[in-house]
């Protein structure tokens, strides 16, 4: 089994329709990311989680709002989605100690189209 | 602020010929570099690191040193694959910032038999 799942794999909405992405780890890692890819601009930090209890903002938080279930889940929310957050998302998780210290693990990502 | 650059692609090369992806890099502090590959329709994947000036990473072929003097972090690989076709990116860790990432904005790479 993947140690990063993310759902849905595919997702297509209309305008100002609200959509939640979800992220589950088996890695049993602290630090949780999301991110959003658009062709041109590499990947684009939106949120990340040091722990259940710390949530922080990444470059581009506008519009969106995240929550922090468990230490193993991380969900993403566009409350009134628009045409301009069609993009791939992805999820990610990193530990802060041990032989995987600086590395990010990603999901399989999220396309999320809004019509 | 932090930022990565990447040369822009598509790169499109024949098998076996000799890979140069560039990659320079500004930031405060002393990061640690990454490249992370992504294969078709899946997510990031770390191919090599580098956390100290003068650091070579390698994996799968592939090889890049972290260059202070020139704040630069190229990707190499004497001999290309038709499997190395991939969107490659170049990222920073942001010193003192917990695990932040800061990316590039990819390179793809496709390989012709």
């Amino acid at each position: 089994d993947a140690d990063v799942t993310q759902t849905p794999r595919n997702r297509i909405t209309k305008t100002g329709k609200r959509i939640m992405l979800e992220c589950s780890q088996t890695k049993g890692h602290d630090r949780m990311y999301w991110y959003r890819q658009d062709p041109g601009l590499g990947l684009r930090l939106i949120y990340y989680s040091f722990d259940v209890k710390d949530i922080n903002k990444g470059e581009i938080s506008d519009g969106y709002s995240v929550s922090r279930q468990a230490q193993a889940k991380f969900s993403l929310s566009l409350e009134s989605a628009i045409p301009n957050q069609t993009a791939l998302y992805f999820c990610a998780t990193s530990d802060q100690a041990g032989s995987s210290y600086n590395e990010q693990f990603f999901g399989p990502g999220t396309r999320l189209t809004v019509l | 602020g932090d930022s990565v650059t990447q040369m822009e692609g598509p790169v499109t090369l024949s098998e076996e010929a000799c890979l140069t992806i560039n990659c320079t890099y500004t930031a405060t502090g002393y990061p640690s570099l990454f490249w992370y590959v992504q294969y078709p329709g899946e997510g990031l994947q770390l191919l090599l690191k580098a956390t100290k000036a003068d650091d070579k990473g390698s994996n799968k072929g592939f090889e890049a040193t972290y260059r202070k003097e020139t704040t630069s972090f190229h990707l190499e690989k004497g001999s290309v694959q038709v499997s190395d076709s991939a969107v490659y990116f170049c990222a920073l860790r942001v010193y003192n910032q917990g695990g932040k990432l800061i990316f590039g904005q990819g390179t793809e790479l496709s390989v012709k038999p």
